[in-house]
């Protein structure tokens, strides 16, 4: 089955940085990279998601990137700001299979 | 997100008691996930169902079994809790896509 990595497991960035969370898979038929975001207490929720057939997706001041070659993709945050802070997990999925395969999980922390 | 809920939201029970912890959605999505969250360990899938009549094993389904009473309620039942199935369990739901969106967790304690 699918397995995905991610690194670091903790983060720590000045408010205003930018910070990168960086997954590996392993499954080759996997086509969709989810990334999730838990704050203490909540549930996690969708952020952003990319898709196989593109390289790189962008939301205001998160951006995804794939690459498929390697088997990584990476979750991008600039200008960061307190409410930042919080656990994100990125997933994969194989084609044509809705479940996912989570990462561990990386604590970011962002310093005021 | 009001529409994937989940009950209780919080359960302290004894081992080798029965419990059942409850997901109700009104999204009208056709596939629910029950998932385990332990610190460090992430997310890991403990059953799924794609309809009312499909039901499927996750990488931890020892020691859980789930109903699917309807296309809105997933049920994951811990037939006799020990203390390792101390954990937060999130519920989830899809639909036709593979975006997955999370009920607000019931934290279950086992003594």
């Amino acid at each position: 089955g699918e397995n995905v990595e991610q690194h670091p497991s903790t983060l720590s960035v000045q408010e205003g940085d930018s910070a990168v969370i960086k997954c590996t898979y392993s499954d080759s038929a996997s086509n969709y990279f989810p990334w999730y975001k838990q704050e203490l207490g909540k549930r996690p929720q969708l952020i952003i998601d990319i898709r196989s057939n593109v390289g790189e997706k962008k939301d205001q001041r998160i951006a995804v990137t794939l690459n498929k070659t390697a088997k990584h993709f990476s979750l991008h945050i600039t200008e960061t700001q307190p409410e930042d802070s919080a656990v994100y997990f990125c997933a994969a999925s194989p084609y044509g299979n809705n479940r996912l395969a989570f990462g561990k999980g990386n604590q970011v922390v962002v310093i005021p | 997100d009001a529409d994937v809920t989940q009950t209780p939201r919080n359960r302290i029970t004894k081992t080798g008691k029965r419990i059942m912890l409850e997901c109700s959605q009104t999204k009208g999505h056709d596939r629910m996930y029950w998932y385990r969250q332990d610190p460090g360990l992430g997310l890991r899938l403990i059953y799924y169902s794609f309809d009312v009549k499909d039901i499927n094993k996750g990488e931890i389904s020892d020691g859980y079994s789930v109903s699917r009473q309807a296309q809105a309620k997933f049920s994951l039942s811990l037939e006799s809790a020990i203390p390792n199935q101390t954990a937060l369990y999130f519920c989830a739901t899809s639909h036709l896509t593979p975006e997955q969106y999370f009920g607000p967790g019931t934290r279950l304690t086992v003594t």
